[in-house]
């Protein structure tokens, strides 16, 4: 699987969109792009993903870079509870079971 | 509703005394997973298994042993537990219609300390 990077840290005011790059240079053509997040110790919780049209749903949409090198995901309204840990992560179509998670992006809120 | 369940969320032992983590999930979900969780080095994978006797090692299976016996359970096993395997562990679960399109569903997480 692709390797992702992503800022450590990001701050988004309350109310505006939160856009949190990452970065997937090596992606190949069979790899979907995925996003999850982790707020405190929880379990990460699945947001959203997509292969290389821009997609949307009830939470968030995802932009995909015409190369697919780089991918962007949008909060449209950050609020609070939208203060957590963004996972970015490749995954290959029909592949093995191995799931690699990067860092992430720690997201703050802030009213 | 559709969930993954660990068992227990906490647990304080001692080095040395064989300890099993379970996880359950009723979505008949093919795909399974173990994590562990420490602070600066994010998610890592333990073990992962396709379905129901097929299981392979992850990056970090050292220390661990996994069992896939049925489709709903794939319990995290460790024999000899070291200090070092203090840590938060997490269990997933995917469909694996339409193989990789499908996204993990995690449960709530094993708080497991080692003295």
């Amino acid at each position: 699987d692709a390797k992702t990077t992503q800022p450590t840290s990001m701050d988004c005011a309350e109310g505006r969109a939160a856009n949190l790059p990452c970065n997937h240079s090596t992606i190949s053509g069979n790899e979907y792009v995925y996003w999850y997040r982790q707020i405190h110790s929880q379990g990460p919780q699945y947001i959203i993903h997509g292969l290389k049209n821009n997609e949307t749903n009830e939470m968030a949409s995802l932009i995909i870079t015409e190369d697919r090198k780089s991918s962007t995901l949008i909060l449209p309204h950050a609020t609070l509870r939208d203060t957590a840990v963004y996972y970015c992560i490749v995954r290959v179509v029909g592949g093995a079971g191995k799931s690699t998670f990067g860092d992430g992006t720690t997201l703050t809120v802030k009213p | 509703e559709a969930q993954v369940t660990q068992n227990p969320r906490y647990l304080i032992t001692v080095t040395g005394k064989k300890l099993t983590v379970t996880c359950s999930q009723n979505m008949n979900h093919e795909y399974m997973s173990w994590y562990r969780q420490d602070p600066g080095l994010g998610l890592r994978q333990i073990y992962y298994s396709m379905n129901v006797e097929v299981t392979d090692k992850g990056d970090v299976p050292e220390g661990y042993k996994v069992s896939r016996k049925e489709k709903r359970n794939f319990p995290l096993i460790l024999e000899s537990p070291s200090p070092n395997q203090t840590s938060l562990y997490f269990c997933a679960s995917r469909s694996r219609t339409g193989e990789s399109n499908q996204p993990q569903h995690f449960g709530d997480g094993t708080r497991l300390s080692i003295l």
